[in-house]
């Protein structure tokens, strides 16, 4: 059973500070990987994409990939309020689709 | 304009009955997904479709039933729903199968069995 797992929360931290939300897979063979944020009551959002080692970056968003390790992160800097929201961590899977870990809920505190 | 729109968002019914989710997409996606969503906010694929054909049917029991009259839509059917069916159901569409490019899911459909 090929799984993805994060670290539920919550995670608080203050405002301007930097976020980093952690992801792990089983699939050694995984290619694809995606960091998606969703709002209390609202559809999932893609986010960030990454697909080879090394730091991808995308304004205060930056997703890390280490496929030796089987580790996949996400730090957003210079945290928002507006960046509460439940952070789901997903993995490409052999049939195309995308396979979701349960999420880390974080909240950005003024 | 909207991408991925699915119909209707919010479902209430009773145990026993039966009832259908209609989703569709004009991004010109090739692959549409049914994804199920517990309490504890676990998305769940359900289904997948590449161009009106089954990708994917996960252990769902056989009350759901997936239809795709073309590729821009993916009906999902349910027949003698349960309390366990409550959920909130989304529909995504991606722009191809098998490489995992990302998804756009439509709003959610909030689906309460009482």
């Amino acid at each position: 059973q090929k799984e993805v797992e994060q670290n539920s929360g919550p995670l608080s931290v203050p405002e301007g500070a930097i976020a980093s939300l952690n992801c792990t897979y089983s699939d050694r063979g995984s290619q694809s990987f995606f960091w998606y944020r969703q709002y209390s009551g609202k559809s999932p959002e893609l986010i960030m994409s990454i697909y080879s080692n090394g730091d991808k970056e995308d304004g205060r968003f930056t997703a890390q990939l280490n496929k030796a390790s089987q580790y996949v992160s996400l730090l957003i800097r210079d945290s928002q309020p507006s960046d509460s929201a439940t952070y789901l961590c997903a993995v490409g899977g052999s049939q195309g689709n995308l396979i979701f870990g349960k999420g880390t809920k974080l909240s950005v505190k003024p | 304009d909207t991408a991925v729109s699915q119909t209707p968002k919010y479902l209430v019914t009773q145990m026993g009955n039966d009832k259908s989710i209609k989703c569709e997409q004009n991004l010109g996606h090739d692959t549409m997904y049914w994804y199920k969503q517990d309490s504890k906010k676990f998305l769940k694929i359900m289904f997948s479709y590449n161009n009106k054909e089954l990708i994917i049917n996960e252990t769902v029991p056989n009350r759901f039933s997936p239809k795709s009259p073309d590729k821009a839509h993916l009906n999902l059917h349910i027949n003698s729903l349960e309390l366990g069916d409550s959920a909130v159901y989304f529909c995504a569409s991606s722009q191809e199968e098998g490489f995992g490019y990302g998804y756009t899911f439509g709003s959610g459909t909030r689906l309460t069995v009482v």
